[in-house]
Order: structure tokens, then sequence, then C-alpha cells
């Protein structure tokens, strides 16, 4: 089955430690996104990637790193200068690449890593 | 930069009732998508409108793009306990086109059995 892995699905860490949320899709799609959504907020846009090895800031990128390697591979490191860290991150995905519209524009997503911080 | 505004932000209904919320703009959107979040969840693309004046159906879900590009109405029929969620509106950014997606605030819909 295509789709979007996210692990683990709730994540603890101490105040001061970094932490790595993981985000896998076998899509084979080029852009990739992460989000940050508080208790009964939207989301909010971290960082993104539409290509291996770039990436650009999002809205809330402050306190954030992301790398991409590999096409199918996008992890968020939550660092220790991310003020409030606790909540709930969605990483999404797209077909840059799409044969139609449709493709071109929607966003896919996967099921999100609850992080808290102690 | 561009933003979207859903209405209502919360809704509490009897199971069977139908739901009507919509999402509008200042500016002009060339695409909208509905996306339902489950408790817990990541979003999951509902609808996709690419035409102004488009209607579109799902199931019990019709969506419709506005005629004037600035707004998207969601509507769903004899809502049953699963139609529980938040339900978001999106559309790509003015600028930056299809690389950067602009979302409403969520339309958080809670259904009394």
């Amino acid at each position: 089955d295509g789709g979007i892995t996210q692990s683990p699905k709730y994540l603890f860490r101490k105040e001061g430690q970094n932490v790595t949320l993981s985000c896998e899709q076998n899509l084979n799609h080029d852009a990739m996104y992460w989000y940050r959504q508080d208790p009964g907020q939207g989301l909010r846009l971290i960082y993104y990637s539409q290509i291996v090895n770039d990436f650009q800031k999002g809205d809330i990128a402050e306190g954030y790193s992301v790398s991409r390697e590999k096409k199918e591979s996008f992890p968020l490191t939550v660092t220790s200068a991310q003020k409030n860290p606790t909540a709930f991150y969605l990483c999404a995905s797209r077909d840059v690449g799409g044969a139609t519209l449709r493709s071109y524009n929607e966003q896919f997503f996967g099921p999100g890593t609850r992080l808290t911080v102690l | 930069g561009q933003q979207l505004n859903q209405s209502p932000q919360s809704m509490f209904i009897q199971e069977g009732e139908d739901v009507s919320m919509n999402c509008t703009s200042s500016s002009i959107f060339n695409t909208w998508l509905w996306y339902k979040q489950e408790p817990g969840e990541g979003p999951v693309l509902l609808i996709a409108l690419y035409k102004a004046g488009e209607l579109t159906s799902n199931g019990r879900l019709t969506a419709q793009f506005g005629i004037t590009r600035k707004d998207s109405f969601l509507n769903i029929s004899a809502s049953i306990p699963s139609d529980v969620g938040i339900y978001f509106c999106a559309g790509p950014d003015l600028i930056q086109g299809a690389q950067k997606l602009v979302f409403g605030q969520g339309t958080r819909l809670t259904i009394n059995p």
C-alpha cells in the first residue's frame, strides 16, 4: 500500500533535548511538508521541500531543522531552541510531476506524531 | 498573506441533520480543497474543486466552487456519527502556487446521537 508513515505516534521528551520526527513516503512524490497543529487550531507550515537536497522555511521555522537526503524521507528535528514544542506534527507530500491538475495541487497527509515535552 | 476564513468555527447538531459550512477569502483562488481530520489523525482529502461554479459530490458530501472564486461551500446530508471531526478548506498560495497551501482554521463538527 502506498502512503505516508510517521513514527512514532506518540513521543515524549525532556525539556532541552533535541528530538527527530520521522516521515517516510512510498508515493514517489517529489514535494514534502511539515506542519504543526496546536489544540483547536489550524495547520501551520514549518518547512517544505520540493526536491531532494533542497528545502525552504515555512511560516514558523524557528527552532526546527530538516534534511532531505532521500526522496522518500523528510525528517524534522525539534531543537531545544523551540520555545513551545508540545504539539501535533503532521507530514504531507505532493506529486509535483503529476499528469493532471488534480494531483499537482493535492497534498496527502500522514497520521501525525504527537510530541509532548515534559 | 492570504487568509481563508471558515464559518462556523464549530457546529453541534443532531444525527440525521444536514450540515453547511463555508470558506471565504478576500483574494481569488483557482483551486479549493476540502479535508476532514478525525481526532488524533492526519487530514484526509474529501473533495477537490478546480473550476468556478463547479459542484462536486462524494457520497453524502457536496462541495461548490463559488462563482466569484473567493468562496467555497461544503454540505453534508443526513449526518451520521462518523462525520465528527474538523473540516478544513485549503487552496494554493497566490504567489507560490501549488508549492504552498493556505488552510482555513477549520470547522469542528460535533454530532449528538
